[in-house]
């Protein structure tokens, strides 16, 4: 059962880098079956799609946030990252990682939803 | 940009049916599958709808999607509604680039 959890400071200051990093357990972050994507939620604000990776490397990024963000895969650790550039109070948020199934075949909910979901963390961004 | 509206909240008496709908910016919503997912206080979101109208294994029969061209919206209808149904709902959609779309949300109360 393919699980997945963020980690990363809980607290950044404005105008440093927030780095999240989501490690996934029960399938391989390079299997061609997954595409991986961060996801956030501003507190009592709806869903925003941050970004996604496939495990060609090819990278999406939301054209809001193009210019801040940087999501990478390590594969030796079986994880991958979210590096989101200079920080403001809005971008304090609950951080969601989460992936896709490519794989009809073994996909829990279709190809086009989000499968799985990590716990979230929450990221305040103060001085 | 493409972009996906919801009521922001919605309320139902219990056993009575209640409609979301999500309504696309541009271009025919038809054209890209939707997906509907449940959120309770304090969790990650969880997946009612896949593909316009496909439920995912445990998810009720009460729950349906469906999608009306002729208003380009998608809709979540759940009937026969339990107190557990109350939670927020989004619509989430993707644009021909590879980039996700969510709605932004609708509460629903179930009073």
């Amino acid at each position: 059962q393919l699980q997945l959890q963020e980690s990363g400071p809980g607290l950044v200051k404005p105008s440093e880098t927030l780095s999240l990093t989501c490690t996934v357990s029960g399938g391989s972050i390079s299997s061609s079956d997954y595409y991986w994507a961060w996801i956030r939620q501003p507190p009592g604000k709806g869903l925003e799609w941050i970004g996604s990776i496939y495990y060609t490397g090819s990278t999406y990024y939301n054209p809001s946030l193009k210019s801040r963000v940087t999501i990478s895969v390590d594969t030796s650790k079986n994880q991958f990252s979210l590096k989101l550039n200079s920080v403001t109070a809005a971008d304090t948020a609950v951080y969601y990682c989460a992936n896709k199934c490519t794989d009809p075949r073994i996909a829990v909910a279709g190809v086009h939803a989000f499968d799985i979901w990590g716990q979230g963390t929450m990221v305040t961004v103060s001085s | 940009n493409f972009m996906l509206t919801q009521p922001h909240s919605v309320s139902e008496s219990p056993g009575k049916t209640v409609t979301i709908s999500c309504t696309g910016s541009s271009g025919s919503i038809a054209s890209n599958y939707v997906q509907w997912y449940q959120q309770r206080p304090g969790s990650a979101p969880t997946t009612v709808i896949y593909e316009d109208n496909q439920r995912p294994s445990g998810v009720p029969d009460r729950f349906s999607g469906s999608i009306d061209s002729s208003s380009n919206s998608a809709s979540l209808t759940i009937s026969g509604l339990k107190t557990e149904d109350e939670a927020d709902y989004y619509c989430q959609s993707y644009d021909s680039s590879n980039h996700e779309v969510f709605g932004g949300g609708t509460k629903l109360t179930v009073l």
